[in-house]
């Protein structure tokens, strides 16, 4: 199994630019998240999905946006991106109803996004 | 702001010897924890987890201890490799919710 794939895993960008970021999973999870990850701190979390056709507003929300049509994927939008949103992001997946196994979160590799 | 953290930014110690990592955490209702590895440029990588219901739980060369009456977690790793030199990380979850808040991480380095 691939488990979590990020697509990019690099992109630079200038001020004002738009892009969205891929993430895949196929565990078959129903909870995806998105967190970005900045020097000297903790993974912050952007959005997240408890479940096909959902999501909710993390700890980080602003200027990001998110869609979860399938249950496998789940993607992150930068509508007009800023040089505040320089970051890597990770995404990760989980599952209460996969035994205890599958309750920890399994992260992707990561993107690493430079805005300019 | 952070309800997980970490007392020590960076730890370094001997090959050879054994590692402890600590982690205080702030929300009595978290009954969930885990600890992850993140090496350099990857995502991070699960360690061990320990629910409220335990005091300590044992892996392959690693430790976690919970005690809930001070909210402190802590991560052991016995005879410490020069692969273990990664950033170290604690979650917690809480029984409410789905969401895991988790501390700004302490740099293990260790030492020839």
């Amino acid at each position: 199994n691939a488990g979590v794939t990020q697509t990019p895993k690099f992109r630079v960008l200038k001020t004002g630019q738009s892009m969205t970021l891929l993430c895949a999973q196929d565990m078959n999870h129903e909870y995806m998240y998105w967190y970005r990850q900045d020097p000297g701190m903790g993974l912050r979390l952007i959005h997240y999905s408890v479940g096909e056709g959902t999501t909710a507003k993390g700890e980080v929300p602003d200027g990001y946006n998110v869609s979860r049509l399938k249950k496998q994927n789940f993607l992150l939008g930068l509508e007009s991106a800023a040089p505040s949103q320089t970051s890597v992001y990770f995404c990760a997946s989980s599952s209460r109803t996969g035994g205890a196994l599958n309750e920890k979160l399994f992260f992707g590799s990561g993107t690493q996004l430079s805005v300019l | 702001g952070e309800s997980v953290g970490l007392h020590l930014p960076t730890l370094s110690v001997q090959e050879g010897d054994n590692s402890i990592i600590n982690c205080a955490y702030s929300n009595s209702a978290s009954d969930y924890f885990i600890w992850y590895k993140q090496e350099s440029g990857k995502g991070p990588q699960f360690i061990i987890d320990i629910r409220s219901n335990m005091d300590k739980r044992q892996g392959q060369r690693v430790t976690v201890l919970l005690n809930k009456t001070v909210k402190h977690l802590s991560l052991q790793i016995a005879a410490t490799q020069p692969g273990d030199s990664a950033v170290y990380f604690c979650a917690e979850r809480s029984r409410y919710g789905q969401n895991f808040v988790f501390g700004p991480g302490t740099r293990l380095s260790v030492l020839p």
